[in-house]
């Protein structure tokens, strides 16, 4: 199992600055088959970035995503009163075996 | 456009059983890897269990032999078939749409969740 931890556990910023998420992997993610996702509460998860570095459909060009390997990368360059939510990355390279990382949080500084 | 409804979460005692559902619109079942994964209360989330669009099945430890899911394609529905309940299956569940072909794919669309609480 692919075990994915997440850094820090939970960020305090204010709208406008800039966001950086880590997602570190226990082994290489194959094909970098690396997913992150947004979730707000109350509502269910919303895919944001997929293969380490593409945007999902209709996601804001913020958000970006870096990394390979064992060593991922969420960021968000200005961040909106929006995107204040809690951010999930998961592996999809060891099918069906899917994990998550535990997530951080981004709340308003 | 692309939807998924859960639903049949609610109150069961331990060792009781429960049937989800989740049923999907703007494409078909049958067609895609689904899956099901499920939240703790104030935890992450944890994937469940997946069918691929081939028919094949598999399942996280946590629920193995306890857990089947299945699919209705004349409903256009996915289930998810709960027995010998625990309390650490207390959860919200989420359906998932995964991809076409195969199973290295994001899951892309969500629904929105249906609570189940194990508790006497």
């Amino acid at each position: 199992e692919i075990v994915l931890t997440q850094s820090p556990g939970t960020l305090s910023l204010s709208p406008g600055e800039r966001a950086t998420l880590s997602c570190r992997a226990s082994q290489s993610v194959g094909s970098n088959y690396l997913a992150w996702y947004q979730q707000k509460p109350g509502q269910a998860p919303r895919l944001l970035i997929y293969g380490a570095s593409s945007r999902a459909t209709g996601i804001p060009d913020r958000f970006s995503g870096s990394g390979s390997g064992t060593v991922f990368t969420l960021s968000v360059s200005r961040l909106e009163p929006e995107d204040f939510a809690v951010y999930y990355c998961q592996q999809y390279s060891r099918s069906p075996w899917y994990t998550f990382g535990q997530g951080t949080k981004v709340e308003i500084k | 456009e692309v939807q998924l409804v859960e639903s049949g979460g609610g109150l069961v005692q331990p060792g009781g059983s429960l049937r989800l559902s989740c049923a999907a619109s703007g494409f078909t079942v049958s067609s895609n890897y689904m899956s099901w994964v499920r939240q703790a209360p104030g935890e992450g989330l944890t994937w469940v269990s997946i069918i691929y669009s081939g028919g094949r099945t598999f399942y996280a430890d946590s629920v193995k032999g306890r857990f089947t899911i299945s699919r209705d394609s004349s409903k256009n529905t996915l289930y998810l078939q709960m027995n010998r309940l625990r309390a650490d299956d207390t959860a919200v569940y989420y359906c998932a749409r995964g991809g076409e072909y195969t199973g290295y794919d994001p899951f892309d669309y969500w629904g929105q969740g249906t609570l189940v609480t194990v508790s006497s």
